[in-house]
């Protein structure tokens, strides 16, 4: 059964700075992962999908990387905004029917 | 505007009443999806359709149940409303596994 992990839980910078949001999952055959963003009392929008075949997506000041013999995923946001502030999730397709499961999210909060 | 909508936004009910979320998608996806995020903020999915049939049915309890009309809707009717309902439920729409979702209804059972 995959299981969507993600370290930190919260996390809390200066405005300037660069972000690093960290996700990990169990079953390395995944078909993509997905970067989402929740503002609070808000939906998800997507930020960054990536192919299983990709090992990296930009867009932006935001940078995904994917290492799937790890198990790892890794969201990059330079130079950081109170903007940003937000809850990032991260999620994987479970099967063919695309069940996503997802990680319990990082909180950040950019400090002016 | 391409998207994900649902109606209401907000529900606000008393215990033991019947209340129904609507979703439409105008992205032209064939699956869509109802996830709920309790309290703790973690998403689970519940159900999802594909071209108008039951795909996935996670273990809901039967007062539950979604309708899809047509591909492009997927309504949620929710019977005999419990405390333990109140959550954010979203709905999302997918082609190719690439996921579109809207921006929630919060359900607060009073």
């Amino acid at each position: 059964k995959q299981e969507v992990t993600q370290i930190p839980a919260a996390l809390s910078v200066p405005e300037g700075e660069n972000l690093v949001l960290n996700c990990s999952f169990t079953d390395s055959a995944i078909y993509n992962l997905q970067w989402f963003r929740q503002d609070p009392g808000k939906g998800l929008t997507s930020l960054l999908l990536i192919q299983s075949s990709q090992r990296e997506q930009t867009s932006g000041r935001l940078n995904a990387s994917l290492d799937k013999s790890s198990g790892r995923s890794t969201l990059y946001i330079a130079a950081s905004q109170p903007g940003d502030s937000a809850t990032y999730l991260c999620a994987v397709p479970t099967d063919s029917w695309g069940k996503l499961q997802f990680g319990a999210g990082t909180q950040v909060v950019v400090t002016p | 505007d391409t998207a994900v909508s649902q109606t209401p936004k907000y529900l606000v009910t008393q215990m033991g009443n019947d209340k129904s979320i609507k979703c439409e998608q105008n992205l032209g996806h064939d699956t869509m999806y109802w996830y709920k995020q309790d309290s703790k903020k973690f998403l689970k999915i519940m159900f999802s359709y594909n071209n108008k049939e039951l795909i996935i049915n996670e273990t809901v309890p039967n007062r539950f149940s979604p309708k899809s009309p047509d591909k492009a809707h997927l309504n949620l009717h929710i019977n005999s409303l419990e405390l333990g309902d109140s959550a954010v439920y979203f709905c999302a729409s997918s082609l190719a596994r690439v996921y579109t979702f809207g921006s929630g209804t919060r359900l607060t059972v009073v």
